[in-house]
């Protein structure tokens, strides 16, 4: 059973327009939300965070919304630029141990220009 | 932010023989590494926490004597893939925390076993 999913496989937007990557999870238990960005061949570079107490965090062009009774999270990109594009992956934890993370199989972004 | 490396970046070996991945904070301390494998097109799987000074705690369905976990000082991890078949290929990614929630990760090693 899957506890993170990213049902999204791909998303493809314009330039300057807004991306939205969607994330879904049914372990109640996870309090603390993480969205990273992986390029290619490389590990996943910490982009944002959420705790279970809050239901938005916002940090320049990126937000992550949190609906917990929905058990969904979505991380905003506005505006994308062609050098977000990248693998964005979805994680949870249980409390702030952001290291034993339950990840989603990611969304490819890409942003044409 | 802080670094932390992985070496090699890339292997091939030949089945049956073993892999070692070392895993290090470059300008920081870890007391916690963790290993991850990350199979094409899928997520980040935890294999395993490291501990420094301790032995690793394994994920459920990951072996121990397959894939051992060594944290020997607050900057270093290895894991070693012993006896290596193809379907252990695989990119590996290690991370690191720095207290509180803060974790970085390396690059990934690529590992191909012929």
């Amino acid at each position: 059973d899957q506890q993170v999913k990213q049902n999204s496989p791909s998303l493809s937007v314009q330039e300057g327009r807004i991306s939205i990557l969607n994330c879904d999870y049914t372990n109640s238990m996870f309090d603390y939300f993480l969205w990273y960005k992986k390029y290619p061949a490389e590990g996943p570079t910490f982009l944002i965070s959420i705790s279970s107490i809050k239901d938005k965090n916002e940090d320049g062009r990126f937000t992550v919304f949190l609906n917990k009774s929905a058990k969904h999270l979505s991380l905003h990109i506005v505006p994308s630029q062609p050098g977000d594009s990248a693998v964005y992956f979805c994680a949870a934890s249980e409390g702030a141990n952001a290291g034993k993370s339950t990840f989603g199989d990611g969304t490819t972004l890409t942003v044409k220009p | 932010g802080a670094v932390v490396s992985q070496h090699p970046s890339w292997v091939i070996c030949k089945s049956g023989t073993s892999v070692k991945i070392e895993c290090r904070s470059l300008d920081f301390q870890a007391t916690t590494m963790f290993w991850y494998r990350q199979f094409p097109k899928q997520s980040l799987m935890l294999m395993a926490t490291s501990n420094e000074g301790s032995k690793a705690t394994y994920e459920q369905g990951v072996e121990k004597d397959k894939f051992l976990i060594n944290h020997a000082s607050l900057t270093l991890s290895t894991l070693t893939v012993t006896s290596a078949h193809p379907e252990d290929s695989s990119f590996y990614i290690c991370s690191a925390r720095v207290g509180g929630d803060a974790t970085f990760f390396g690059p990934g090693t690529r590992l191909t076993v012929l």
